[in-house]
């Protein structure tokens, strides 16, 4: 596709339940990044995949959650025994080269949005 | 990645030069000034990107001060679909994050 792309848009859960969030990057890219965003504020960074192997994980917030990129490709974003706090909105980005801040321009999708009831 | 400073919200008439300020007075010398948008519901958009020499592309204008501890952007003719929360950020030359902070809410109106 042309863009970004996130699936689901869309995802209710209950608490404890187990979420998996996709993302398909724009062919090509080998970089890809997961943010989160909460209302009201400014998209929190997550992790940071250079093809396959995540390079910075520093942003997960803790064990429940884990992204893979088996192939360098698609993504999936992983969430165990889902909390309410966890409700948020979930952007992928992805960029052509990463490690080079003048030509790593990111784009990003328009997010896959959580709600832990 | 040095720390941003911007305005929470600004209004601009419709028709009108948006010029959206941004302080960055830790930035070190191989840091770059980035500026992204998001309108509501949607993924953030690139803008713009500079080093010290001011930008300009079919989108804005980036202006850089001398010491490089401020930049503005401007939007030459601001529209209703440019209302939006833009986002200043500075990420260096290895940097392969954006860490953004909250933005500023500009608000155009007719």
């Amino acid at each position: 596709g042309a863009g970004v792309s996130q699936t689901p848009s869309n995802k209710v859960t209950e608490k404890g339940k187990y979420v998996e969030l996709r993302c398909d990057p724009i062919s090509g890219h080998t970089a890809l990044y997961w943010y989160r965003q909460s209302l009201g504020q400014g998209p929190e960074f997550l992790i940071y995949f250079q093809g396959t192997g995540a390079a910075d994980d520093s942003g997960l917030p803790n064990d429940r959650f884990f992204a893979v990129r088996p192939e360098g490709s698609v993504s999936t974003l992983k969430i165990q025994r889902t909390e309410r706090g966890d409700s948020a909105m979930y952007l992928c980005a992805s960029s052509l080269i990463g490690g080079r801040a003048g030509g790593g321009e990111l784009f990003f999708g328009e997010g896959s949005r959580l709600t832990v009831l | 990645d040095a720390k941003t400073t911007q305005p929470t919200s600004m209004d601009c008439a419709e028709g009108r030069a948006a010029n959206l300020p941004c302080n960055h007075s830790t930035i070190s010398g191989n840091e770059y000034v980035y500026w992204y948008r998001q309108i509501h519901s949607q993924g953030p958009q690139y803008i713009i990107h500079g080093l010290k020499n001011n930008e300009t592309n079919e989108m804005a204008s980036l202006i850089i001060t001398e010491d490089r501890k401020s930049s503005t952007l401007i939007l030459p003719h601001a529209t209703l679909r440019d209302t939006a929360v833009y986002y200043c950020i500075v990420r260096d030359w290895y940097g392969n994050k954006l860490v953004f902070g909250a933005g500023t809410i500009l608000r155009v109106k007719s």
